[in-house]
């Protein structure tokens, strides 16, 4: 079974520091990789997508992406309290399959 | 706008109904997904369909069946709705193809059978 492991939390983080979000897959056949926000009672929403090795910045979020060691994380630079929310990670495999979230905190 | 709607927000219903969820997406996607959400256990992929007429079984496919006869449109059936069943539902809908195919997903439907 294709899996997708995320550590569930919480990561509490201060305010302004740097919050790091890790994530593992199973399939060495998966394509594209993105991360999620989920605040509670809502939909997820797309925060990043990467499908290539190495990093991705868009802003205060950067992606890294490493296909051989099957691994993919999420930074977050200069914390808000609004960043507080659960973060999924999820892998395209011809479905898109989700890791089970991590709860992130941001302690003002 | 990508946007994809969910019939329903909330719905109650009793044991051994027929339950339908219906899930529409206006951006021509090809793949259309149902997941379920429960605390702890995260988003759970139930079917999918990757054009229509076909389908594919997620994790979690029994107890459930889908429908889905038109491009835009993808539904979720409980043959018969068990207290087990009781969750959030989210569809979701994608593009296919290498880069970013991301999934956009309706406001869930939460689902409470009594």
């Amino acid at each position: 079974q294709k899996e997708v492991e995320q550590n569930s939390g919480p990561l509490s983080v201060p305010e302004g520091a740097i919050a790091s979000l890790n994530c593992t897959y199973s399939d060495r056949g998966s394509q594209s990789f993105f991360w999620y926000r989920q605040y509670s009672g809502k939909s997820p929403e797309l925060i990043m997508f990467i499908y290539s090795n190495g990093d991705k910045e868009d802003g205060r979020f950067t992606a890294q992406l490493n296909k051989a060691s099957q691994y993919v994380s999420l930074l977050i630079r200069d914390s808000q309290p609004s960043d507080s929310a659960t973060y999924l990670c999820a892998v395209n495999v011809d479905k898109i399959i989700f890791g089970k979230g991590t709860r992130l905190h941001i302690l003002p | 706008d990508v946007k994809v709607t969910q019939s329903s927000r909330y719905l109650v219903k009793r044991t051994g109904e027929k339950v339908f969820l219906e899930c529409v997406q206006d951006m021509d996607h090809e793949n259309m997904f149902w997941y379920r959400q429960d605390p702890g256990l995260g988003l759970r992929l139930i079917y999918f369909s990757y054009d229509v007429k076909m389908k594919e079984k997620g994790d979690i496919p029994e107890g459930y069946s889908v429908s889905r006869e038109k491009k835009e449109r993808f539904s979720l059936i409980l043959e018969s709705a068990s207290t087990n069943q009781t969750s959030m539902y989210l569809c979701a809908s994608s593009t296919i193809g290498t880069g970013n195919t991301e999934a956009f997903f309706g406001q869930g439907t939460r689902l409470t059978v009594v």
